[in-house]
């Protein structure tokens, strides 16, 4: 079964850091595009960042350009976003989900979502 | 950037049919997505490159486009298909991702 688990959510004080991790299990990630997608509560979602199969091309949304860098580590199978300067607007459930071979740029599978809050 | 634009909120009897649309200059070059999310869950793939089903989604569910306009139509819509529904493609970059603005479905 493909199965995507986030972690690392937490309260986080304006200006500090975080680090999310995505295991990844039933397919290999570095075979795969993967992505971060944000869910401030109540609202839309929002896109975030990919990281392409060769692990080294990434892109970013505007609003965390030069902030944030999405990663991962082949031989644990997990992806990775490092958050730094943290604002606020921040605040959302953050989602990694996969763009494997044969869903044509879909989304295919989504983790459960990790929280993190942004307040002093 | 671009943006994909959804009706807030469309509502369906049990058992009719419902059409939710999704509309953005980038639906012209590139295919959509549709997700179903439910409250407190994570977002589901249920139609991809514009009319494709994941497996264990029935059939129901379709897509179509024409356009900058793509669709999403239940066909005898259930209970169980009240969700917010979320369009989704490439935007006109080509490098980045957008989502539609969401559509909350209510079935009556």
């Amino acid at each position: 079964e493909v199965q995507l688990v986030e972690s690392g959510g937490d309260l986080v004080q304006p200006g500090g850091s975080l680090r999310l991790s995505c295991a990844a299990s039933g397919f290999t990630i570095s075979s795969s595009w993967m992505h971060w997608v944000r869910q401030p509560l109540g609202k839309g979602l929002v896109w975030v960042s990919r990281l392409k199969s060769d692990g080294r091309s990434s892109i970013y949304a505007d609003p965390v350009k030069g902030r944030f860098t999405i990663s991962r580590d082949n031989a644990k199978n997990t992806l990775y976003l490092q958050m730094n300067s943290l604002r606020a607007e921040d605040t959302a459930v953050y989602y990694c989900a996969s763009e494997r071979d044969g869903y044509n740029g879909a989304l295919d599978t989504w983790g459960q979502g990790t929280m993190v809050t942004v307040s002093s | 950037s671009s943006e994909l634009t959804q009706d807030p909120a469309v509502s369906v009897a049990l058992g009719q049919t419902v059409r939710i649309t999704c509309q953005g200059d980038s639906l012209r070059t590139y295919y959509a997505s549709w997700f179903q999310q439910k409250p407190g869950q994570a977002p589901v793939l249920v139609i991809y490159a514009q009319n494709k089903r994941p497996s264990g989604i029935p059939d129901r569910f379709s897509g179509s486009s024409s356009g900058d306009t793509a669709s999403l139509t239940i066909t005898g819509a259930q209970a169980e298909d009240e969700a917010d529904y979320y369009c989704n493609s490439r935007d006109n970059s080509a490098t980045h991702y957008v989502f539609g603005t969401g559509t909350k479905v209510t079935v009556l």
